[in-house]
């Protein structure tokens, strides 16, 4: 699987929209850009995937640059409910049924009331 | 719908010790698999299986075997538990073409 970069950590307010980049820069045009979060004692938690037109969900947006060389997960309005690790993955659909998930170590977000 | 179910919780073992654990599902996926994660760490895949009757490695197998025992169920299995091996386990399952994962979880595992 092609190698994602996300930032350890960051911090947002209760109540306001959060933006988490993440870079692919060899992404290939096979590659689907799955989401995923771990909240604390949890285990991982799928969000959101696209591949190259932006996507919306009941728990996010994901805004796919052009070029498809980095990607944005949106949660439009924090709760502290939102606080986990979040995980940018690449998973490669060109052989059905044998894709797997290569985590990375993920952008840890805090939450503030 | 319970989704997928880990057991057990929590288990110590003694090194050179074997376990079994078990991971079901109740989604009629084709595909499970066997991550595990270290503290701080993402999660690393131990092996998967993409149907009933096929197993394969994924980047951490060593010291690890696994049952896709039929569609529902897949264990794993530690032979002679080492410390290394003091991990949580998570298990998933997903429908095939590269779609969702869905996790349990997991096990929490010391070895002493």
């Amino acid at each position: 699987d092609a190698k994602t970069t996300q930032p350890n950590s960051m911090e947002s307010n209760e109540e306001e929209p959060v933006h988490l980049p993440c870079n692919h820069s060899t992404i290939s045009g096979t590659d689907y850009i799955h989401w995923y979060r771990q909240l604390p004692s949890q285990g991982p938690e799928y969000v959101i995937h696209g591949l190259t037109s932006n996507v919306n969900n009941r728990m996010a947006s994901l805004a796919i640059a052009e070029d498809r060389k980095s990607s944005t997960l949106i949660l439009h309005r924090a709760t502290l409910r939102d606080a986990a690790v979040y995980y940018c993955i690449l998973r490669d659909v060109k052989y059905p049924g044998y894709s797997t998930l290569t985590f990375g170590k993920g952008t840890m977000l805090l939450v503030s009331p | 719908n319970a989704g997928v179910t880990q057991t057990p919780k929590f288990q110590v073992l003694k090194t050179g010790q074997s376990m079994t654990l078990q991971c079901a599902q109740d989604m009629n996926h084709n595909s499970m698999y066997w991550y595990r994660q270290d503290p701080g760490m993402g999660l690393r895949l131990i092996y998967y299986s993409a149907s009933e009757g096929t197993t394969d490695k994924g980047e951490v197998p060593n010291g690890y075997n696994v049952s896709r025992l039929n569609k529902r169920e897949f264990s794993l299995r530690l032979e002679s538990a080492a410390p290394s091996q003091t991990s949580v386990y998570f298990c998933a399952s997903g429908r095939d073409r590269g779609r969702e994962q869905y996790f349990g979880p997991g096990t929490r595992l010391t070895v002493t």
